[in-house]
């Protein structure tokens, strides 16, 4: 199974500042398509995941542009360029190149 | 926009089978693909198998054993059966559209396997 890594673990941001979290692949995800399946979940406390982005770096529609996703075979970065307090929640990466489809562990991003 | 809503019961006992169904309402289920993902609590996300609105399936191979996904077109549904179950099959169960990716999902049903 691919393995996917994400860090940091944990991610106290001030409001208004920038936030980064790395996902890493055990393997590259490149598709025979030529396409990157590499996706990015955001789960609020007591929320269902919602889907951010797509293929490394489009966003799903109705999510704020302060969100972005960045990075190619098996080093990808999801960015908040300011942070806002309904940010708070778990983020997730996940793989959908190769089966079985796996999650990161997760980065909790909470407010200092 | 779909809507998806999961439904089956929340307690099972040991050893029995976990049956939960996933019922699609503001569109079609037919032309798209259709997973089962789970969340023990407290802990990360697990993809269990996808199913497309033909019957064909890709499961989890840790879990491909115990697990049958099923689609019921005429009723706008898709299920889910895990058998034998174990302790380590509390979870959150979700249902969500997608493949390769998953674009919508269900609130969630918590299931705890417990005598």
């Amino acid at each position: 199974d691919v393995v996917m890594t994400q860090s940091p673990l944990s991610l106290p941001v001030t409001l208004g500042q920038p936030a980064s979290i790395s996902c890493r692949s055990s393997q590259s995800l490149v598709y025979s398509d030529g396409d990157t399946y590499l996706n990015w979940f955001q789960q609020r406390p007591g929320q269902s995941p919602r889907r951010l982005i797509y293929k490394v770096s489009d966003r799903d529609s109705g999510v704020p542009d302060r969100f972005s996703g960045s990075g190619s075979g098996t080093d990808f970065t999801l960015k908040i360029s300011r942070v806002e307090a309904e940010d708070v929640g778990v983020y997730y990466c996940m793989q959908g190149t190769h089966w079985p489809l796996t999650f990161g562990g997760g980065t909790k991003v909470e407010i200092k | 926009q779909v809507q998806l809503q999961e439904s089956g019961p929340g307690l099972v006992k040991p050893s029995e089978t976990l049956s939960l169904t996933c019922t699609v309402s503001g569109g079609s289920i037919n032309n798209y693909h259709w997973s089962w993902i789970r969340q023990p609590p407290g802990k990360g996300l697990e993809w269990i198998g996808y199913i497309y609105y033909n019957g064909s399936t890709n499961y989890n191979p840790s879990l491909k054993s115990r697990v049958t996904i099923s689609v019921d077109t005429s009723k706008n549904q898709f299920s889910l059966k895990l058998s034998s179950v174990t302790a380590a099959d509390t979870a959150v169960y979700y249902c969500a559209r997608g493949q390769r990716g998953m674009p919508q999902w269900g609130q969630g049903t918590l299931v705890t396997v417990s005598s």
